[in-house]
């Protein structure tokens, strides 16, 4: 089986921006989750879709959305970046969200 | 709030050594999941093992172990002969359901293992 899949790998964008990041899932799994990893924060949540309904969102500005297609991928949206958006935005895969979850290789975002 | 600790921020082991990774957790729920993923340079981020709360068998998977100790919410992980290729980031984290079928992963802060030739 394929993994999970992210793209771009690299963005750079500058403030004011926005900025649409894609992942697709294991085949057969229907839960994506996204998280933000930085230096200061570490892995933080930011949301999980199943079944193209978001489930839980986590403490993150309005900024930052999501959506999830009928074939389970999924696309990340950051309006109006900032500087602090730069990190890396890992996005997972489950076969329902209770189970464990497989990671794709990130997003390195740079808002400069 | 859940909590995640891992206390060592970074550890170093000779090749072929034993190495443990503590790591506690905060939680009033009984019937959760642990992991341990490991995340190398490539930043990609791979799971290693897993523990189900219920079990009250410790995870083992090849040379990497768990000790699980539900009363004290101590979830350790042991790397036996390690190698060159275990040197990475390993994070410890928490699953558990928040209601309407959602699960949310919880991090600890990571200890970077180095593994000396």
């Amino acid at each position: 089986k394929a993994g999970v899949t992210q793209t771009p790998r690299y963005l750079i964008k500058t403030r004011g921006q926005q900025v649409t990041l894609s992942c697709s899932p294991i085949s057969g799994h229907r839960s994506v989750s996204w998280y933000q990893q930085t230096p200061g924060q570490g892995l933080q949540f930011l949301f999980e879709y199943f079944s193209e309904t978001q489930r839980n969102k986590g403490n993150f500005p309005g900024r930052f959305s999501g959506r999830q297609f009928s074939n389970s991928r999924s696309e990340m949206n950051v309006s109006t970046l900032e500087l602090g958006d730069s990190a890396l935005y890992l996005c997972a895969s489950s076969f329902t969200g209770g189970h464990e979850q497989f990671f794709g290789p990130g997003t390195r975002l740079t808002v400069l | 709030a859940q909590t995640v600790t891992q206390s060592q921020p970074e550890m170093s082991v000779q090749e072929a050594e034993t190495v443990t990774l503590s790591c506690t957790y905060d939680t009033s729920e009984s019937d959760y999941y642990l992991f341990w993923y490991k995340q190398p340079p490539s930043r990609q981020m791979i799971l290693v093992i897993r523990q189900e709360a219920y079990k009250q068998q410790n995870a083992t998977e090849n040379r990497f172990s768990v000790n699980f100790q539900k009363a004290a919410k101590s979830f350790s992980l042991k790397i036996s002969d390690s190698q060159l290729g275990d040197a990475a980031m390993y994070f410890c984290a928490y699953l558990l359901g928040i209601g309407a079928g959602s699960y949310q992963l919880t991090f600890g802060k990571g200890t970077k293992l180095s593994v000396i030739p």
